[in-house]
């Protein structure tokens, strides 16, 4: 089992390029987020999904948009990058139960860096 | 768990003493804790979690604690090794939270010594 996957690891873009950043799950989890990690600022929610064609806003959505077409993909997109989304970016996903909350799992990440 | 601003609070060890990695959460209703480990360069890894019906649950070498009381979180690692050199964060949420929404504290770096 691969777990979460993210592609790429690594992207430069320069400000107002668009990009797309892609996370796959081979777990079966239902619900799904993307999250931005920021020196001192913790990890902050900025769109999840809790199943196939739903998404919803986090803490941070602005200049983010996500789609999710298939139930193992999440897709981010950035449409025109800005240098304050500069960030390393987490995708993670978790089960749901009627028994309670699950842990999320995470991958290792997509370090952005806009110029 | 509290956000510090830039510098994260870092606890030094020596190896094969026990850690204690502290968290204070802010929700009365949270009832759902988990524990992550992150690494340099890595994703947050799960550790351990606890439900608000237990006081105590262990794992392998990790033992996290639950003061509901007073709102406070401990995650205790026994023996530290040097693969324990991390940050660790902890994570709220409550039932029924949409979409089991994590709030997450601002971490604290792990640093063992040999």
């Amino acid at each position: 089992n691969a777990g979460v996957t993210q592609t790429p690891k690594f992207r430069v873009l320069k400000t107002g390029q668009s990009m797309t950043l892609l996370c796959a799950q081979d777990m079966n989890h239902e619900y799904m987020y993307w999250y931005r990690q920021d020196p001192g600022m913790g990890l902050r929610l900025i769109h999840y999904s809790v199943g196939e064609g739903t998404t919803a806003k986090g803490e941070v959505p602005d200049g983010y948009n996500v789609s999710r077409l298939k139930k193992q993909n999440f897709l981010l997109g950035l449409e025109s990058a800005a240098p304050s989304q500069t960030s390393v970016y987490f995708c993670a996903s978790s089960y749901y139960t009627g028994a309670g909350n699950q842990p999320q799992h995470f991958g290792d990440g997509t370090r952005l860096s806009i110029l | 768990g509290e956000s510090v601003g830039l510098h994260l609070p870092t606890l030094s060890v020596q190896e094969g003493d026990n850690s204690i990695i502290n968290c204070a959460y802010s929700n009365s209703a949270s009832d759902y804790f988990i524990w992550y480990k992150q690494e340099s360069g890595k994703g947050p890894q799960f550790i351990i979690d606890i439900r608000s019906n237990m006081d105590k649950r262990q794992g392998q070498r990790v033992t996290v604690l639950l003061n509901k009381t007073v709102k406070h979180l401990s995650l205790q690692i026994a023996a530290t090794q040097p693969g324990d050199s991390a940050v660790y964060f902890c994570a709220e949420t409550y039932t029924p939270a949409a979409g089991n929404k994590l709030t997450f504290g601002g971490g604290t770096r792990v640093l063992v010594k040999p």
